[in-house]
């Protein structure tokens, strides 16, 4: 069975570009997740979407945006990128029901260079 | 709000020695999980094992466990007869069991096996 994929492996852009970044879950989940790992501030929740919808985004500004589509697979766009959007990004998969999600299983990231 | 703790920024282990990595939350909510995750240098999070709130034994998967005390809020994973390919970042995480599913990360520890 295949893992989270994730796309592009790396992303050079410079200040003020636009990024997306993509990610296709597990066959069979419906919940994708995606996480931000910049140098010193650990691992970081950005958005969670399930079943197309977004469900919850942590404390970044609206510039970081993505949706999910209907196979499930989800897109990640940082618009106005700034220095210190260069970090490794990362989208995990899961199982929800019933209000529950389940163990999140992670891709093998995309790592973004802003300069 | 949930935290995550973890006090050890790096830890050294002799090759088949048994190794404690520490980790204590902090949440007043009573239904949670909490996560153990690798990540060697490739950036890949490998999940490893998950213990429930309301679990009465510790959680066991091959030669991880978690050595969970609820009321000292601490999450433990002993790892057994290490081996050179646990060389990685380690991170204890924890989600809720309703409401928002995003998992709330320790700072990690950098484990290195010596042979």
């Amino acid at each position: 069975e295949a893992g989270v994929t994730q796309s592009p492996t790396h992303l050079i852009k410079t200040r003020g570009q636009q990024a997306t970044l993509r990610c296709s879950p597990i066959s069979g989940h419906t919940s994708v997740y995606w996480y931000q790992q910049a140098l010193g501030l650990g691992l970081q929740f950005l958005l969670w979407y399930d079943e197309g919808e977004e469900r919850n985004r942590g404390n970044f500004p609206p510039r970081f945006s993505g949706r999910q589509f209907p196979n499930y697979s989800s897109e990640l766009n940082v618009n106005a990128l700034e220095l210190e959007d260069s970090a490794l990004y990362l989208c995990a998969s899961s199982l929800f029901v019933g209000y529950r999600s389940y163990e999140q299983y992670f891709g093998p990231g995309t790592r973004l260079t802003v300069t | 709000a949930q935290k995550i703790t973890q006090t050890q920024p790096g830890m050294f282990v002799q090759e088949k020695e048994a190794v404690t990595l520490d980790c204590t939350y902090d949440t007043s909510d009573p239904s949670y999980g909490l996560f153990w995750y690798k990540q060697p240098s490739s950036g890949e999070m490998i999940f490893l094992i998950y213990q429930g709130s309301y679990d009465q034994q510790n959680a066991t998967e091959g030669r991880y466990s978690l050595n969970f005390q609820k009321a000292r809020k601490s999450a433990n994973l002993v790892i057994s007869a290490s081996q050179l390919g646990d060389s990685a970042m380690y991170f204890c995480a924890m989600r809720l069991i309703q409401g928002a599913q995003k998992l709330v990360f320790g700072q990690g520890t950098r484990l290195t096996i010596n042979p």
